[in-house]
C-alpha cells in the first residue's frame, strides 16, 4: 500500500516548456488535490477533483490544467512554464467530504520544480 | 486578509519544555480544524484534529475557541523529534456546496534542542 505517489520528484524546465506531473493513489479515495507550496506561504490549492472525470479550480489555477481520467490518477499540466511556477507541488487525496468530518488529506512526497 | 494566520516563529526550545502555538482564522463559516506537521523537505501529515471541547493526544493538546476564531496547540515535554513545522489548517465549506476545502496557515517552525 504505497499511499500517494508523485512523479517526477525533481524537474528543471526552461521558460515556455510544458510538462505533466503525475499523482497516483491506491486508497480508493474519491477526492484528489494539487497544491503548491512557496517559501513563507501556506499550501495553496491549484485544482481539485471530487471524482473520476470531474475537476474544479482552486485558489491559484491560472497557468495549470488538470485531468482525472481514472479514479486513482490526477494529472497536473503546465502548458507554458513560467519562472513564477517554480515551487514544490504536492498532491493529496481524501476519502470523505468535509461535512462528514472525515477529511484527512494524505499527501504525496512532492515534486520540486524549477523554471529557469 | 489570509484565511488562516500563524506566527511563523521560529520557536527554539530545550528538550522537556512546554511550547504553545496559536492560530487565527477569518471565516466564521469554518467547519473543522486540524494541525498538520511537516518535516523539512517532506510532505505534511495530519497531527490531530481539533474539536470544540478541546482534545488531547499524548503530549499534544489542541484547543478551539469559535467565538474568538482561535486555535491553539500545546506540546508538553518537548522531544528532539518534535522539531518540525506545524501547520494550522481550517476546513471551510464552499458557499452553496457540500464540499469543503482546506486552507493552510504558513506554518510555525519549531526546533527542540538537547
Amino acid at each position: 500500500n504505497a499511499g500517494v505517489t508523485q512523479t517526477p520528484k525533481f524537474r528543471v524546465l526552461k521558460t515556455g516548456q510544458s510538462m505533466t506531473l503525475l499523482c497516483a493513489q491506491d486508497m480508493n479515495h474519491e477526492y484528489m488535490y494539487w497544491y503548491r507550496q512557496d517559501p513563507g506561504m501556506g499550501l495553496r490549492l491549484i485544482h481539485y477533483s471530487v471524482g473520476e472525470g470531474t475537476t474544479a479550480k482552486g485558489e491559484v489555477p491560472d497557468g495549470y490544467n488538470v485531468s482525472r481520467l481514472k479514479k486513482q490518477n490526477f494529472l497536473l499540466g503546465l502548458e507554458s512554464a513560467a519562472p513564477s511556477q517554480t515551487s514544490v507541488y504536492f498532491c493529496a487525496s481524501s476519502r470523505g467530504i468535509a461535512t462528514s468530518g472525515h477529511n484527512e488529506q494524505f499527501f504525496g512526497p512532492g515534486t520540486r520544480l524549477t523554471v529557469l | 486578509r489570509k484565511e488562516v494566520e500563524q506566527d511563523p516563529g521560529p520557536f527554539n526550545v530545550p528538550e522537556g519544555a512546554t511550547v504553545a502555538f496559536n492560530c487565527t482564522y477569518s471565516n466564521s463559516a469554518s467547519q473543522s480544524f486540524f494541525w498538520y506537521r511537516q518535516d523539512c523537505r517532506k510532505e505534511p501529515k495530519l497531527l490531530m484534529s481539533v474539536y470544540s471541547s478541546g482534545n488531547e493526544d499524548g503530549r499534544f493538546t489542541a484547543q478551539l475557541n469559535r467565538a474568538s476564531q482561535y486555535i491553539s496547540l500545546l506540546i508538553r515535554d518537548s522531544k528532539l523529534s518534535d522539531s518540525a513545522t506545524y501547520l494550522c489548517v481550517v476546513n471551510i465549506l464552499d458557499r452553496g456546496s457540500t464540499l469543503g476545502r482546506l486552507y493552510f496557515g504558513r506554518g510555525t517552525q519549531l526546533t527542540v534542542w538537547p
